[in-house]
């Protein structure tokens, strides 16, 4: 079945600092990939998407790439801030019988000054 | 505003009390789904529901039932919770199906 495995944390990093968060995917066919954020204390919000191969997402400094070769989703963010620090989601979206986001474990980023 | 809200935001109950959990969304969202989230296993998803009357079952459906009767409401209920259902719930809904969900802000369930 579809399947996301995330990078496993807590990453720590200071602020400015270069982020990655590795996600790779197990799918049938072509699905979209999200990736969500869940600051403290709320709901998760939806942060990029990319419904392709090739498609780059990007929202507030984040950005991450379809790689179908690869099967990855992997997120960046060239200088982090203290206001990044959250749990981040890397989710794949099935379709087709089961209309469900398939979510990783989640990977908790904390930012210090 | 836009927004899922969901009602009680922190209950603490005891084995095999009924309880219901509320969600209703403002934005006219045919699609809702609840999931539940707990400590390194991510978010699994509960029921979803593509439209009013029409519900289904997701990964972990077991000791839940759902109802939506109206669009904008999808309650979950626990005909008796057990302390493995103590976990964060959340409500989520799209305009469709597309992955691109508005959650609410949880609801913790703490089951004695």
């Amino acid at each position: 079945g579809n399947s996301v495995t995330q990078m496993e944390g807590p990453v720590t990093l200071s602020e400015e600092a270069f982020l990655t968060i590795n996600c790779t995917y197990t799918a049938t066919g072509y699905p979209s990939l999200f990736w969500y954020v869940q600051y403290p204390g709320e709901g998760l919000q939806l942060l990029l998407k990319a419904t392709k191969a090739d498609d780059k997402g990007s929202n507030k400094g984040f950005e991450a790439t379809y790689r179908k070769e690869t099967t990855s989703f992997h997120l960046e963010k060239g200088s982090v801030q203290v206001s990044d620090s959250a749990v981040y989601f890397c989710a794949l979206g099935s379709q087709g019988g089961s209309e469900k986001l398939v979510f990783g474990k989640g990977t908790k980023l904390t930012v210090n000054p | 505003e836009a927004q899922v809200t969901q009602n009680p935001r922190y209950l603490i109950t005891v084995t095999g009390k009924k309880l219901t959990v509320t969600c209703s969304q403002n934005m006219n969202h045919e699609y809702m789904s609840w999931y539940r989230q707990d400590p390194g296993l991510g978010l699994r998803q509960i029921y979803y529901s593509m439209n009013v009357e029409v519900t289904d079952k997701g990964d972990v459906p077991e000791g839940y039932k759902v109802s939506r009767k109206e669009k904008r409401n999808f309650p979950l209920i626990l005909e008796s919770p057990s302390p493995n259902q103590t976990s964060l719930y959340f409500c989520a809904s799209s305009p469709q199906y597309t992955g691109e969900l508005f959650f609410g802000e949880g609801s913790r369930l703490t089951v004695l």
